[in-house]
This record gives structure tokens, C-alpha cells and sequence, in this order.
């Protein structure tokens, strides 16, 4: 079984909707990730979590938000999703201390119509 | 200028060639980065970790000049299964407790 899973692998959506996308993990790391991808402009952090009380943002997190439920879990919100935010959204995984390797789930594709 | 940066590419190469692909990081404070390969919008997944001098496995090298703050990584007897998107990553500015910061991918696509 995968160490980092996502769901849904896809979702297409309209203006407005709430959308959550969830990532659970089983490697024990107590740091998780969310990223975005975008063509031509990488990876880009939404925001990340150390351990379960602990939520900062990252470099884009207007119009998004999260929820640490458990060392396991992550979950990422839109809000009122609008079509900019259709993009490849990624959760990670890493140990404390570090820098450390980030370990990823296999994304999920969100369409915003 | 972008905290870490890469050339976007795509790099076009035979099969057998060796290539090299570049990456500038803005903070002097690193320590420590990451080659990760990332297949046709899959996840990214790590190829490398680069820690002091440099990294090697196989037919990848990865190198660090800290003087000009920039990695590099080295694909000799090039695959068509190497063809990919290679990500690398350093620690942000502040380096707060290990976030990192990716760059933009370099495109490989190795040919026939």
C-alpha cells in the first residue's frame, strides 16, 4: 500500500463549490505538505503543518485552508474554488528536523469550470 | 531572483549522451538538497540527496559548488527511460525546521 495517499485523484468542480482534498499518510512522519503545480512554475507551497497544533502558511495560501485532524491526516480546503485554482495539488510527507526528503502522494487533478 | 532556479529546458538528447542540467539556490545557508525525477504528472520522486561535496549512483552525479551556490546533476549513457521532468529543491530562507523550495523542473526527452 502507498505510504501517502490522496483523495479524490480527481475532481472536476464549479465556481463557488467547497471542494476538500484529503491526504493521510502511514510513514509516522509528523510533517505534511500541501503543494501546487502548475505548468512552468513547479511546485509551489500552499501551506505545512510540523505536527498536529502547528499550521503555517506558505508562499499561496490565499483562498485555501487546512486542517491537521491527526499526525496521519491533512486536508486542504478551497474555499469558494474559482478556475485559477485548477492545478495538480500534491500532499508530502517528511521527518522531523532537516531539511529532510519529502515524500509524495500521487496528486490530485482539480478542474474549477 | 527566484530562490531556487532552473533552466526549464527541454533538453533533447540521443540515447547514450551525457547531460547536465544546473540549479541556483539563493540561500547561502544550505546545507543540504534534493534531485527528485517526476514522470508525466505523477509525483515527484526522489532521485538524489546532495549533502556536502556531492552524490553519486550509478550513472547520476550530483555535484554542489557552494562558491557560485548552485547543484548540478549529471546523467551519463543516457536512457529513453530517463526522460523525464528532474525537480531540484534547497531550504528556504530562514530555513524553518527543513521547508524547501523546488525549482521549476528541467524537461529531459531522450531519443532514439
Amino acid at each position: 500500500d502507498a505510504d501517502v495517499t490522496q483523495t479524490p485523484r480527481n475532481r472536476i468542480t464549479k465556481t463557488g463549490k467547497r471542494i476538500m482534498l484529503e491526504c493521510s499518510q502511514t510513514k509516522g512522519h509528523d510533517r505534511m505538505y500541501w503543494y501546487r503545480q502548475d505548468p512552468g512554475l513547479g511546485l509551489r507551497l500552499i501551506y505545512y503543518s510540523f505536527d498536529v497544533k502547528d499550521i503555517n502558511k506558505g508562499e499561496i495560501s490565499d483562498g485555501y485552508s487546512v486542517s491537521r485532524q491527526a499526525q496521519a491526516k491533512f486536508s486542504l480546503s478551497l474555499e469558494s474554488a474559482i478556475p485559477n485554482q485548477t492545478a495538480l495539488y500534491f500532499c508530502a510527507t517528511s521527518e522531523a528536523g532537516g531539511p529532510n526528503e519529502q515524500f509524495f502522494g500521487p496528486g490530485t487533478r482539480l478542474t474549477v469550470l | 531572483r527566484k530562490e531556487v532556479e532552473q533552466d526549464p529546458g527541454p533538453f533533447n538528447v540521443p540515447e547514450g549522451a551525457t547531460v547536465a542540467f544546473n540549479c541556483t539556490y539563493s540561500n547561502s545557508a544550505s546545507q543540504s538538497f534534493f534531485w527528485y525525477r517526476q514522470d508525466c504528472r505523477k509525483e515527484p520522486k526522489l532521485l538524489m540527496s546532495v549533502y556536502s561535496s556531492g552524490n553519486e549512483d550509478g550513472r547520476f552525479t550530483a555535484q554542489l559548488n557552494r562558491a557560485s551556490q548552485y547543484i548540478s546533476l549529471l546523467i551519463r549513457d543516457s536512457k529513453l527511460s530517463d526522460s523525464a521532468t528532474y525537480l531540484c529543491a534547497a531550504p528556504s530562507w530562514g530555513n524553518q525546521g527543513g521547508k524547501l523550495i523546488f525549482g521549476q523542473g528541467t524537461e529531459l526527452s531522450v531519443k532514439p
